[in-house]
């Protein structure tokens, strides 16, 4: 088998950078993929491929990864990113994806 | 604009069998690998399944291989995922997606 293990909450005021790391010993070699999930809705992919923005999401939202930690940065976050955010990425065979347990994150 | 409807959801019964579809439009569908995924209620999200492009790979989580048989139909930009032998833990929303996309899901409520 293989894990993501992400913290269960993250908590920041407005306009804090939060930091969210995901750690994977496959990490190294294989891409996290990063989505954030609002309560009753699917996820939305904010992060590909480690760094990778998607046009539709604010510039606040980035990626880093450094060994067998992937990181999601939100600078200045602000209330509306209220939302669990998960990692996702595969095992070094490239057979079996994985999905962090998720984590919360509160801006208040 | 991209869509991915998900449907077939429902409520079963254990041990019954269901089909769920993925009907996708401005995708480059045939060009994508395609994942099944599912959320149980209050839970986290949890990898089901994936397909290669053409259909000859696919991988599954443990708790569903050799229940549940994912297939796509490149010609009609469909993804599909036959679930059979249902348990009650299989209960939950089911997204079809690629990293990039995903769909609304469709709920799937498995008793006994």
């Amino acid at each position: 088998s293989y894990e993501l293990t992400q913290p269960p909450s993250v908590s920041v005021s407005p306009g804090q950078t939060a930091r969210i790391t995901c750690s994977g010993d496959a990490l190294p070699k294989k891409y996290a993929h990063w989505f954030q999930q609002k309560s009753g809705q699917a996820p939305v992919l904010v992060i590909q491929e480690d760094t990778k923005r998607p046009s539709t999401i604010p510039a606040r939202f980035s990626g880093s990864s450094s060994g067998t930690v992937a990181t999601l940065i939100i600078s200045g976050a602000q209330v509306e990113d209220e939302a669990d955010y998960y990692c996702y990425s595969t095992d070094s065979t490239d057979s079996l994806w994985v999905f962090g347990g998720g984590t919360k994150l509160t801006v208040l | 604009e991209v869509q991915l409807v998900e449907s077939g959801g429902g409520s079963f019964q254990v041990g019954e069998s269901v089909r769920l579809s993925c009907a996708t439009s401005g995708l480059a569908f045939s060009t994508f690998w395609m994942h099944w995924i599912r959320q149980a209620p209050g839970k986290g999200l949890v990898f089901v399944s994936r397909i290669s492009t053409d259909g000859t790979v696919t991988n599954y989580a443990d708790s569903v291989r050799g229940r549940f048989v994912i297939s796509r139909d490149n010609a009609r930009n469909t993804l599909y995922l036959q679930m059979n032998n249902l348990r009650a833990d299989d209960s939950g929303v089911y997204y079809c997606g690629q990293v990039g996309y995903w769909g609304q899901g469709t709920r799937v409520t498995v008793s006994s």
